[in-house]
């Protein structure tokens, strides 16, 4: 089966980093997805990954590694707006996203 | 262009009562599709649309759900005979497919509560 693994909640101080893991295990690859979801809102688009290697827009980095199945999200200088779900999406060879379950990331002043 | 929208935001219905979405993508693009969203969860895809031809539909998915993009721009999901389990977020996305490259953009989803 499709597998998307992310740990379920993390806390972080204002001010600093965190890195929000993903492992995933699908039929196939075409791409991996970042998405930002604030409670009762609807998810909005971070970052893509294609190839291997770090993406870096602004705050926010994603970094994949295809070998072994893993991505990363990273958020500098945290900010309180940042507590969110942040939900990681794989795209499969059918083309089709398959979505984790979030990690909500609480951030403590 | 201000995104993709939902009608209505919320509802609420009594079970057995039939409830029809409403989604308008972002004007040029050909993809849309719906989703489920259940309280921490991912969303669950249902379905999806490239232009007005209804492409997959989810094997999960109860015959009383339909969905119809009549002229290839905005789309309609009907549930039937709601049940209380048919209570979640419905989301509906939307995407401009070019060669491998597609983005989904969500609309703000519409809640619904079956009582």
């Amino acid at each position: 089966g499709q597998n998307i693994d992310q740990p379920t909640e993390m806390t972080a101080t204002e001010g600093a980093i965190v890195q929000i893991n993903c492992t995933y295990q699908t039929s196939g690859f075409n791409g991996l997805f970042w998405y930002q979801q604030h409670a009762g809102e609807a998810p909005t688009f971070l970052s893509y990954n294609v190839l291997d290697g770090l993406e870096e827009k602004g705050r926010f980095s994603s970094f994949l590694s295809r070998s072994k199945g893993y991505s990363y999200l990273l958020l500098k200088e945290l900010q309180m707006k940042d507590s969110a779900s942040y939900l990681c999406a794989v795209r499969d060879s059918n083309y089709q996203l398959i979505w984790g379950a979030g990690t909500k990331l609480i951030i403590k002043p | 262009d201000t995104g993709v929208s939902q009608d209505p935001r919320h509802k609420i219905t009594k079970r057995g009562q039939n409830v029809t979405f409403r989604c308008d993508p972002i004007s040029e693009h050909n993809r849309l599709y719906w989703y489920r969203q259940t309280l921490g969860q991912g969303p669950e895809f249902l379905t999806y649309f490239q232009n007005e031809a209804q492409l997959e539909k989810s094997r999960l998915l109860s015959d009383r759900f339909s969905a119809e993009r009549p002229k290839g721009s905005f789309s309609t999901l009907e549930i039937q005979r709601t049940e209380q389990g048919d209570s979640a977020m419905y989301l509906c996305a939307s995407s401009l497919v070019t060669g491998d490259q597609e983005t989904q953009y969500f609309g703000p989803g519409t809640r619904l509560l079956v009582l």
